[in-house]
């Protein structure tokens, strides 16, 4: 079967520090993306890693480790905005995107 | 530039009916994809278009199916409502396949009484 796991909440307070992760086992795989979606909004993209290694984007940061099927996305410098759904999606080898159950992230002032 | 759009926004439907959801992709990008997602889930595959062509398909009954259009705007069209069904419905875009970048619109939430 296809899984990624995520947790489901994360809480963190304004200015630290937030590293949210995902193991995946999919039948195939080109890559992992990030997505982060406001409650009534669409999903919009973040990252996406396709090697080993670490992309950072402004404050968002994500490392992919193919052999250990895990990749994180890291938040830095949380600001209230930064409250969302945060879902990884595996890229597979037919081009589809499979979504994570996605991580709720409260940031608190 | 416009993003990509979907109408209607929201939608309520009796069990039983037929419903047709519509999406215009970013101009320029040839690749539709859809998807179903329940509240407190990550969205679900449903179908994926690519010049016109489905490319692939979700674990979704017959009662899903869509379309893609020339001008690459899409439909999807969903028969024999069931509670179930009852979710927000996403369509996204990219240049060519999924890759590793979709852009998705707003979606609209079906609501089956």
């Amino acid at each position: 079967g296809q899984s990624l796991e995520q947790p489901s909440e994360v809480t963190a307070v304004e200015g630290a520090i937030v590293q949210i992760n995902c193991t995946y086992q999919t039948s195939g795989f080109y890559g992992l993306s990030w997505y982060q979606q406001h409650d009534g909004g669409a999903p919009t993209f973040l990252s996406y890693n396709a090697l080993d290694g670490l992309e950072e984007t402004g404050r968002f940061s994500s490392f992919l480790s193919r052999s250990d099927s895990y990749g994180y996305l890291l938040l830095q410098e949380l600001q209230m905005k930064d409250s969302a759904s945060y879902f990884c999606a595996v890229r597979d080898n037919t081009d589809k995107l499979i979504f994570g159950t996605g991580t709720r992230l409260q940031v608190f002032p | 530039d416009a993003g990509v759009t979907q109408s209607p926004t929201h939608l309520i439907k009796t069990r039983g009916q037929h419903v047709t959801l519509r999406c215009s992709p970013i101009s320029g990008h040839k690749s539709v994809s859809w998807y179903q997602q329940v509240l407190g889930q990550g969205p679900q595959f449903i179908f994926q278009y690519y010049e016109k062509e489905e490319r692939g398909r979700g674990n979704f009954p017959d009662r899903f199916s869509a379309r893609q259009f020339p001008n690459y705007s899409s439909e999807l069209n969903v028969n024999a409502l069931l509670l179930g069904d009852s979710a927000l419905y996403l369509c996204a875009s990219s240049w060519g396949g999924q890759g590793a970048k979709a852009f998705f619109g707003q979606g609209t939430r079906l609501t089956v009484v």
